[in-house]
């Protein structure tokens, strides 16, 4: 069974500050999402990673694929208030092309 | 263009009794997923078509879920008879192709709480 162990698994921090958010397994993933959920709504898709070494950035959001597609980081730099909410990675799995599992998510509050 | 669209928002029913979710997807999306939220958790697959036929419903539990996609567009969530452990959000999502680099799009999801 594969799974997605994301870490911490709550973080709160004031406005500015810069935080890191981990996503592991011992499995090899065909692809990661980041997602972003907010109270009372589904996850919205960030960003998607398909490559090893891939990073991409989306304004003050910067995302990292594993060298080895086991693992990934999602980086934010100087935390707004609007960056509040769950944030969940998920893995696409090799043994099916659309199935994607998720970890159970890292909630995160930036505080004014 | 559209989202996701799931309903009711808000459910509560006893244990023992039965409930139905509707989802309609974005238009033209091929695939379409039923994910189980508890609280405090990541979403979980319960089960997955592709047009409509089912494609993985592995953790579906069959004695008392079932689900359906007529004409391949949308779908519908059955729970008979419900437990006190099905308390969740239950969240539809669909993606253009059946492909798992594309993303998915999530409804709003439906709030079950059974007592």
């Amino acid at each position: 069974t594969q799974l997605l162990e994301q870490s911490p698994q709550f973080l709160s921090i004031q406005e500015g500050e810069n935080l890191t958010v981990y996503c592991n397994s011992s499995s090899v993933f065909s692809s990661l999402q980041w997602y972003r959920q907010e109270p009372g709504e589904g996850p919205v898709l960030l960003v998607t990673v398909v490559t090893g070494g891939e990073v991409k950035k989306l304004k003050r959001l910067t995302f990292q694929f594993g060298d080895a597609r086991k693992d990934s980081s999602l980086h934010i730099t100087a935390a707004q208030p609007g960056d509040t909410g769950l944030y969940l990675c998920a893995g696409g799995v090799y043994s099916s092309a659309s199935k994607i599992i998720f970890g159970s998510g890292t909630r995160l509050s930036i505080r004014p | 263009e559209a989202g996701v669209a799931q309903s009711p928002r808000y459910k509560i029913i006893e244990k023992r009794q039965s409930v139905a979710f509707w989802c309609n997807p974005i238009s033209g999306h091929a695939t379409l997923y039923w994910y189980q939220q508890i609280l405090g958790q990541g979403p979980k697959l319960l089960i997955q078509f592709q047009n409509n036929g089912v494609v993985d419903d592995s953790q579906l539990p069959k004695d008392r879920f079932s689900a359906e996609r007529l004409k391949g567009v949308d779908s519908t969530l059955k729970i008979q008879p419900a437990k006190l452990e099905d308390s969740a959000v239950y969240l539809c999502a669909s993606s253009p192709r059946d492909s798992a680099n594309y993303g998915y799009t999530f409804g709003s999801g439906t709030r079950l709480t059974v007592v």
